[in-house]
């Protein structure tokens, strides 16, 4: 199985300020026939399901603030929330569906300083 | 719009069954892969099974195979977790959820709200 570890657990960022979350699966999912990395992200509020945010490592899904973007390629990838707002504190997700069994990193709790 | 609605969860003791459905709307259900996504009371998400588009392949995790199976109705637009074997550890929120593509590899794009079952005596 494939392992997502995302770092850090927990961050507080102050309004207007950008976040960054770090995830690295244990092994690398990008497919090298279509050089596509099999990631995506997603956010979490309380009491809701989780919501798409980011697929294919960087395309953004429509709706979704421009603030938030998608970055890395192979085992090492980052989403950045460039300047968090009040409804962005939520806990943020990676998936991994390069293979089976797909997996979900731990999760990344953020919240206003 | 996409809609899905999955059916109402409950109390189990350890060793029961119970067959939970998502009915599904808004998209051409047959394209489309779906899964079955839990999280535990406090804690992260847990991916259970998928079904591709067409329903000939299926995937299970390793905590659920051979205890689970995970079927579609195309004429009624619905998706199927047979849950058999229960136990304490199966406690959680299961989501129905819809991936971008007919195929299994993709991401997931839409949520159902989630229903709670609780495996306890």
């Amino acid at each position: 199985d494939i392992v997502m570890n995302q770092s850090p657990d927990s961050l507080a960022v102050s309004l207007g300020e950008g976040a960054t979350i770090n995830c690295k699966s244990s092994q690398s999912v990008l497919f090298n026939s279509n050089n596509k990395n099999y990631l995506a992200w997603y956010q979490q509020k309380p009491g809701q399901p989780p919501k798409l945010l980011i697929y294919w490592a960087s395309t953004r899904e429509s709706g979704v603030p421009d603030r938030f973007s998608g970055s890395g390629s192979g085992t090492d990838f980052t989403l950045t929330i460039s300047s968090l707002q009040a409804e962005d504190v939520a806990v943020y997700y990676c998936h991994q569906y390069y293979s089976s069994p797909q997996t979900f990193g731990q999760g990344t709790k953020v919240e206003i300083k | 719009e996409v809609h899905l609605l999955e059916s109402e969860g409950g109390l189990l003791q350890p060793g029961g069954s119970l067959r939970l459905s998502c009915a599904a709307s808004g998209f051409t259900f047959s394209t489309c892969a779906m899964s079955w996504v839990r999280q535990g009371p406090g804690k992260g998400l847990e991916w259970v099974s998928g079904i591709s588009g067409s329903g000939t392949n299926t995937y299970f995790a390793d905590s659920v195979r051979g205890r689970f199976t995970i079927s579609r109705d195309y004429s009624n637009n619905t998706l199927f977790l047979q849950m058999n074997s229960l136990r304490p550890d199966d406690t959680a929120v299961y989501y129905c959820a819809k991936h971008r593509l007919g195929s299994y590899y993709s991401s997931l794009d839409s949520w159902g709200q989630g229903t709670l079952v609780t495996v306890s005596s």
